[in-house]
C-alpha cells in the first residue's frame, strides 16, 4: 500500500532553517511527484511547492520561491523540504503528498510534521 | 492568486441529512477543482477531482458539481463518519489555493 512517512516534530528559533523528510513506499517513486502543503493552526491548507520524482524538476509558489528548496534521493525514495529564514508565521504542520503531474491533485498524504518557530 | 471562498464556514446537521457546501473562485477555473475531507488531527483526504469525479473508494453519497467559478459538494445522506472539515482547492493556476474550509458538525 502507498505510504508517505515524514520525519518528526521540529522546534526552531527565528532565523534558523528546517528540513523535513518524506519517505515514500508502495509505488514507483519516479513515476510521481511530491507536493508540500502546510497548514497553520486553525487555517486552511497552503500549497508550497512540487518536485518531480523522475527528474527533480521543481515548481514553487512565488511566496516561497526564495526560502524553500525541494530535493529527492531516488535511492531511498525520499523527498526533502528545506525552509530557511524561519519566522513565527512559519509555525504549522507540514505535509508531503503524492502529486503525479504537479497539478496538486493530492491522492496520498504523509502524517504531517509539526514545525514550531519560537524564541 | 485565485481566491477560493467557501460557504457556509460551519454547518450543523444530523445523520441522514442532505447537505451542500458551496465554493466560489475569484476567476474562472473551468473544472480544475478538488474537494478534500479533513478529520481532526489527520491529513486531508481527497474526495473529488476535476469538479465531479469521485475518487475510487469514496462513498457514492458524495458528489461534486460545477464549472467556471461556482462549485458544490453534496453529501446525500450524512453518516457519522462524515462530520469533518471540507476544503475546496483549485488547480487551474499556481499557486494552487484552498478555501478556508467548511466545518460540518453534528446537530
Amino acid at each position: 500500500q502507498v505510504q508517505l512517512v515524514q520525519s518528526g516534530v521540529e522546534v526552531k528559533k527565528p532565523g534558523a532553517s528546517v528540513t523535513v523528510s518524506c519517505k515514500s513506499s508502495g509505488y514507483a517513486f519516479t513515476s510521481y511527484g511530491i507536493s508540500w502543503v502546510r497548514q497553520a493552526p486553525g487555517q486552511g491548507p497552503e500549497w508550497m511547492a512540487w518536485i518531480n520524482g523522475y527528474n527533480g524538476k521543481t515548481k514553487y509558489a512565488q511566496k516561497f520561491q526564495d526560502r524553500v528548496t525541494l530535493t529527492t534521493d531516488t535511492s531511498t525514495s525520499t523527498t526533502f523540504m528545506e525552509l530557511r529564514t524561519l519566522i513565527s508565521d512559519d509555525t504549522a504542520i507540514y505535509y508531503c503528498a503524492r502529486d503525479r503531474l504537479g497539478m496538486a491533485t493530492l491522492d496520498y498524504w504523509g502524517q504531517g510534521t509539526l514545525v514550531t518557530v519560537a524564541s | 492568486d485565485i481566491q477560493m471562498t467557501q460557504s457556509p464556514s460551519s454547518l450543523s446537521a444530523s445523520v441522514g441529512d442532505r447537505v451542500t457546501i458551496t465554493c466560489r473562485a475569484s476567476q474562472t477555473i473551468t473544472t480544475y477543482l478538488n474537494w478534500y475531507q479533513q478529520r481532526p488531527g489527520k491529513a486531508p483526504k481527497i474526495l473529488v477531482y476535476v469538479a465531479s469525479s469521485l475518487v475510487s473508494g469514496v462513498p457514492s453519497r458524495f458528489s461534486g458539481s460545477g464549472s467556471g467559478t461556482q462549485f458544490t459538494l453534496t453529501i446525500s445522506s450524512l453518516q457519522a463518519e462524515d462530520f469533518a472539515t471540507y476544503y475546496c482547492q483549485q488547480n487551474y493556476d499556481m499557486p494552487f489555493t484552498f478555501g478556508q474550509g467548511t466545518r460540518l458538525e453534528i446537530k
